[in-house]
């Protein structure tokens, strides 16, 4: 098992532009979570699925953001028109969902900077 | 409202000793918590779990303790190796299955 993957590692990107993120969690997992990170804080929740359904979106994650999980198993994150206030790390992690596993187990990480 | 504090943003520690990193809630529903531990340019790494139902648990050189009533836990360290530099986040949940919430993270510097 390779752990969770994320794709890219770093992205800069022009004030405006749609960007699109990847997440591979780790297999057989069927919950995946997107998670924001600024400097000096902690990760901040986005939205969760299990398996292909989302089942919890944050109120930091505006209109501008969707994320989607088509069959179950890799996820997307796209900001369209984005901000420099975007500029952060987003962060995947993945759980496999048995009654009492809450341990999530994250990815390396996209470090989006917005110019 | 920060439901997670965190309120040391770092710690010094001589190696071979021990490291203590305390983590404060406020959410009485809060009821599992999680330590990990980041490197720069990595994602966080899961160290330790506790459940409410215990006020204890050890992990080789790792054990979180739990205080209900006081809204407070600790990550002890021992003994403390350089290579546990790194920032440490508490992280809280309501109920199984809930989103985590995570605290700003204590810097620990553990020097040879």
């Amino acid at each position: 098992d390779t752990g969770v993957s994320q794709d890219p590692r770093h992205k800069i990107t022009k004030r405006g532009q749609n960007v699109t993120f990847r997440c591979d969690p780790i297999s057989e997992h069927n919950r995946l979570y997107w998670y924001r990170q600024t400097l000096g804080q902690g990760p901040e929740f986005l939205t969760y699925f299990q398996n292909e359904a989302q089942l919890e979106k944050s109120r930091l994650l505006s209109d501008r953001f969707s994320a989607e999980r088509p069959k179950g198993s890799f996820s997307t994150l796209e900001i369209q028109r984005t901000e420099q206030g975007d500029s952060a790390m987003y962060l995947c992690a993945s759980s496999s969902g048995r009654q009492g596993a809450h341990e999530q187990y994250f990815g390396p990480g996209t470090r989006l900077t917005v110019t | 409202d920060q439901q997670v504090k965190q309120n040391s943003p770092s710690l010094s520690v001589q190696e071979g000793r021990i490291s203590i990193l305390n983590c404060d809630y406020t959410n009485s529903m809060f009821d599992y918590f999680l330590w990990y531990k980041k490197y720069p340019a990595e994602g966080p790494t899961f160290l330790i779990s506790i459940s409410s139902i215990k006020d204890k648990n050890e992990d080789g050189r790792f054990t979180v303790f739990l205080n209900k009533s006081a809204k407070h836990l600790s990550l002890h360290i021992v003994p403390s190796q350089p290579g546990d530099s790194a920032v440490y986040f508490c992280a809280a949940s309501a109920g199984y299955g809930q989103n985590f919430v995570f605290g700003p993270g204590t810097r620990l510097s553990a020097l040879p």
